[in-house]
Order: C-alpha cells, then sequence, then structure tokens
C-alpha cells in the first residue's frame, strides 16, 4: 500500500528566502508523486508531478521537486519565497494497480514573512 | 479556464439528517472522484467513478455513502444518515482520464459540519 508523509505541519519563511517542504512516499511499485497547492477558499491545484521522465521536475510559480528513489522522497522547493505563495501544500502518490487511488500527506501551511 | 465547482460551499445538518453534496466537474472529463478532509488530518480518498459505476472506493465508503451522475452534468455524493464523524471538507475531482498519472482537478470543497 501507498502512504506519503509531510514533515512539518507548518513551514515559516522570510520573504526571498529558501523554501524546502518535506515529502517522504512509501509504495511497493513505481510511483507517480503530486505536489497540489490550496490557496484560501479554493480548490487543490497542481504544481508539478513526477511521471518517471526526469528525477528533477520543474513546476508552476517557480517550484521544483526532485525525485530520489533511494530517500524515498520528493522535496518541494522554491529558490526565493513570495508573499503569494503562503498556502497549504499537499504530496500526493498515485500508483496503477489495475485501477488506482491518489493518496496525499497531511499537507504543510507556507507561512512568509516580510 | 474550466474549473469544477461545487455547492453548497459550507452545509450544517443534524445527526441523522441525509445529504447531498452536489458537484459540477469539468465538460470534458470522463472520471470523477470525492475526497474529504476532516479538520488537520489527511486528504482522504472516497470514492472514483466512471461510465456511471464506481471505480474504486476506500474502506471509509461504507454503506452509508452512495455516488451518482444523476444528469450530464452534476456528480453527487450523498450520505444517507449522518453521523458526528462525517464532520469535513469534501472535495470533488475530475480528470480527463482514468489513469494514475493523470492530473485532477478540484473543485473548492463543501464544508459540512453535523451536530
Amino acid at each position: 500500500a501507498q502512504s506519503v508523509t509531510q514533515l512539518g505541519s507548518h513551514v515559516s519563511v522570510s520573504e526571498g528566502a529558501l523554501v524546502l517542504l518535506r515529502c517522504n512516499y512509501s509504495s511497493s511499485v513505481p510511483p507517480y508523486l503530486f505536489w497540489y497547492v490550496q490557496y484560501p477558499n479554493q480548490g487543490l491545484q497542481l504544481l508539478l508531478k513526477y511521471t518517471s521522465a526526469a528525477t528533477l521536475v520543474k513546476g508552476i510559480n517557480g517550484f521544483e521537486a526532485e525525485f530520489k528513489k533511494s530517500e524515498t522522497s520528493f522535496h518541494l522547493t522554491k529558490p526565493s519565497a513570495h508573499m503569494s505563495d503562503a498556502a497549504e501544500y499537499f504530496c500526493a502518490v498515485s500508483v496503477n494497480t489495475g485501477g488506482f487511488k491518489t493518496i496525499f500527506g497531511a499537507g504543510t501551511r507556507l507561512f512568509v514573512k516580510a | 479556464e474550466p474549473e469544477v465547482t461545487q455547492t453548497p460551499s459550507h452545509q450544517v445538518t443534524q445527526m441523522g439528517q441525509e445529504v447531498i453534496l452536489r458537484c459540477v466537474p469539468i465538460s470534458n472529463h470522463l472520471y470523477f472522484y470525492w475526497y474529504r478532509q476532516i479538520l488537520g488530518q489527511k486528504v482522504e480518498f472516497l470514492v472514483s467513478f466512471y461510465n456511471n459505476e464506481i471505480s474504486e472506493k476506500s474502506e471509509i465508503f461504507d454503506d452509508q455513502f452512495s455516488v451518482e451522475r444523476p444528469d450530464g452534468s452534476n456528480f453527487t455524493l450523498k450520505i444517507r444518515s449522518t453521523k458526528l464523524e462525517d464532520s469535513a471538507m469534501y472535495f470533488c475531482a475530475s480528470s480527463a482520464r482514468g489513469e494514475a498519472v493523470e492530473e485532477q482537478f478540484f473543485g473548492p470543497g463543501t464544508r459540512l459540519t453535523v451536530l
């Protein structure tokens, strides 16, 4: 069975600082990995996804994530935080097993200080 | 830009009552999903739906839950007899294809409060 662990329910950074949101996954078969972002009163929006084509994945709004199989990690980074990045971020894993399910992590709320 | 919509945004109900949560998926999508998030907890998969049938469901999706596509645009989640522990944010999602690699498009959610 798949699972996702997001380390840190809350992360606070200063504007212009590096953003690092951590995600570790568990899967018995090759996974597809996703990062979604949720702004207040909105649905989840895809930031980026890993599909095995490349281990470093670039997404929208300057975010990127690196798939590290040896560490079972898919951490999300952005070199320089902007106030508009303040939101909740969800890591998710999905695998094909005949059908499929998408399993989400608990989410990390990112605060950006001026 | 096409988006998934959900109504109502907030539903308050008494324990034991039936509720129907409504979703309008993106028009050319064929696969539909419901998730829920209890406050402070993970987003949990409930059910996926394709071609008027349930494709997958989780252990949470027991006999008190049902889904339906009553017409060409709506996708509904019915909870027959609500319990206090059903209080959560319920998200609807849709995708063009039913594959693990496919992006799902989410609605803004319905906050269900059971008193």
